[in-house]
């Protein structure tokens, strides 16, 4: 079945610091790829996608790649924010015609002004 | 634009208690699902419905009942609550069963819910 990997947390990171947080996956065909957000209190909130091979997806300062070659959708942003500070959760979506998304384990960012 | 609205926000039951989450949607979408939060374990999916009057479960739908007799509401129902059931649950829904062609999920802000 689908699964998707990412990697072990939480993360501290002081303002203005690179930040990338792995996320590898497992699945048959060619799934789309998510990356959602939840900031504290929250509800989860689409931060950006890509739905098929080298696909880059950005969005407020965050991209991430879809490299098939190494079943990986990393994250990644220059310099991140104490307002980026919240749970990232990678997750895939299902080839199949049911719309169902596999989520990793999701991983709290913690930035330090 | 209200999106995905789901009430109530949080919630304290006693174990055996029955209650209803709702999840309203008005953005005309086919598609509609529950998820559960675990620390841990990211979002798990409880039971989805591809349109009006038809749901399947998902991956842990044990002690969870869905119903769908119109396009804009997904309620949840908890037959007998359990302490295992204490989790934050998530509405989502989408405009189509696929993802190939861009189509993407929107959840609502989450009910977290604690059973003792």
């Amino acid at each position: 079945g689908n699964s998707v990997t990412q990697m072990e947390g939480p993360v501290t990171l002081s303002e203005e610091a690179f930040l990338t947080i792995n996320c590898t996956y497992t699945a048959t065909g060619y799934p789309s790829l998510f990356w959602y957000v939840q900031y504290p209190g929250e509800g989860l909130q689409l931060l950006l996608k890509a739905t098929k091979a080298d696909d880059k997806g950005s969005n407020k300062g965050f991209e991430a790649t879809y490299r098939k070659e190494t079943t990986s959708f990393h994250l990644e942003k220059g310099s991140v924010q104490v307002s980026d500070s919240a749970v990232y959760f990678c997750a895939l979506g299902d080839t199949g015609a049911n719309s169902k998304l596999t989520f990793g384990k999701g991983i709290t960012l913690s930035v330090r002004p | 634009n209200a999106g995905v609205t789901q009430t109530p926000k949080f919630q304290v039951l006693k174990t055996g208690q029955s209650m209803t989450l709702q999840c309203a949607q008005d953005m005309n979408h086919e598609y509609m699902s529950w998820y559960r939060q675990d620390p841990g374990m990211g979002l798990r999916l409880i039971h989805y419905s591809v349109g009006a009057g038809i749901t399947d479960q998902g991956e842990v739908p044990n002690g969870y009942n869905v119903s769908r007799s119109t396009t804009e509401d997904f309620p949840l129902r908890l037959l007998s609550a359990a302490p295992s059931q204490t989790s934050v649950y998530f509405c989502a829904s989408s405009y189509s069963r696929e993802f190939s062609s861009g189509n993407t999920i929107y959840f609502g802000e989450g009910s977290w819910l604690t059973v003792v």
